[in-house]
């Protein structure tokens, strides 16, 4: 069984504060991706990674930055949070082809105050 | 035309019912379909994927026209427990587009 895993659970943190939010995922993955979720606009791509070192940008990719240093691991930063973060982050790892199908971790929701 | 458009419901059926959801996608070269399901505060978790012939899982059948641009989830015998939120989605280009969800209530 495949197994993402995220840092926390629930995450409050202050206007302007710096946010890692980190996934490890179990299964060799080549590819990890973080989305966010908000109610009524859907899931929507932030970053994503097909490779070590390597990140794309995705749709929403402005007041984040992500760091791929190893396989298994891709963290999330928010260099400065502000309150229009506040959201469910989840982070997503697939195989190998980007039409793979994703596998997701539990979620952090994060609020900033 | 938005990338994958869904129904966003909820469809509110009683147990037992059978209930379908359509999904439509705008391009025409995706090749990859799939089924999400998520619980309230929860993951996605895959359901299913989506084959060209048709696939059945259980109480679950998944269709894809190609023709038409649209993919379909049937779901019989509805049980409490299939309550939730149903994503559509699709490959396009390099990354799948998750469709906004359509929600399904069942009550006894």
């Amino acid at each position: 069984d495949v197994k993402v895993t995220q840092s926390s659970r629930y995450l409050v943190k202050r206007t302007g504060e710096k946010v890692f939010l980190e996934c490890v995922q179990d299964m060799d993955h080549e590819n990890m991706f973080w989305y966010r979720q908000d109610p009524g606009l859907g899931l929507r791509l932030i970053y994503f990674s097909y490779d070590v070192k390597m990140k794309e940008k995705g749709d929403i990719p402005e007041g984040y930055s992500v760091s791929r240093e190893k396989k298994e691991r891709f963290s999330l930063i928010l260099e400065s949070a502000s309150t229009n973060q506040t959201s469910m982050y989840l982070c997503a790892s697939s195989l190998g082809n980007p039409g793979d199908e994703q596998y997701f971790g539990p979620g952090t929701r994060l609020t900033v105050t | 035309r938005k990338e994958v458009e869904q129904d966003p419901g909820p469809f509110n059926v009683p147990e037992g019912a059978t209930v379908a959801f359509n999904c439509t996608y705008s391009n025409s070269a995706s090749q990859s379909f799939f089924w999400y399901r998520q619980d309230c505060r929860k993951e996605p978790k895959l359901l299913m994927s989506v084959y060209s012939s048709g696939n059945e899982d259980g109480r679950f059948t998944a269709q894809l026209n190609r023709a038409s641009q649209y993919i379909s989830l049937l779901i019989r015998d509805s049980k409490l427990s299939d309550s939730a939120t149903y994503l559509c989605v699709v490959n396009i280009r390099t990354a799948l587009i998750f469709g906004k969800g359509t929600t399904l209530s069942v009550s006894s």
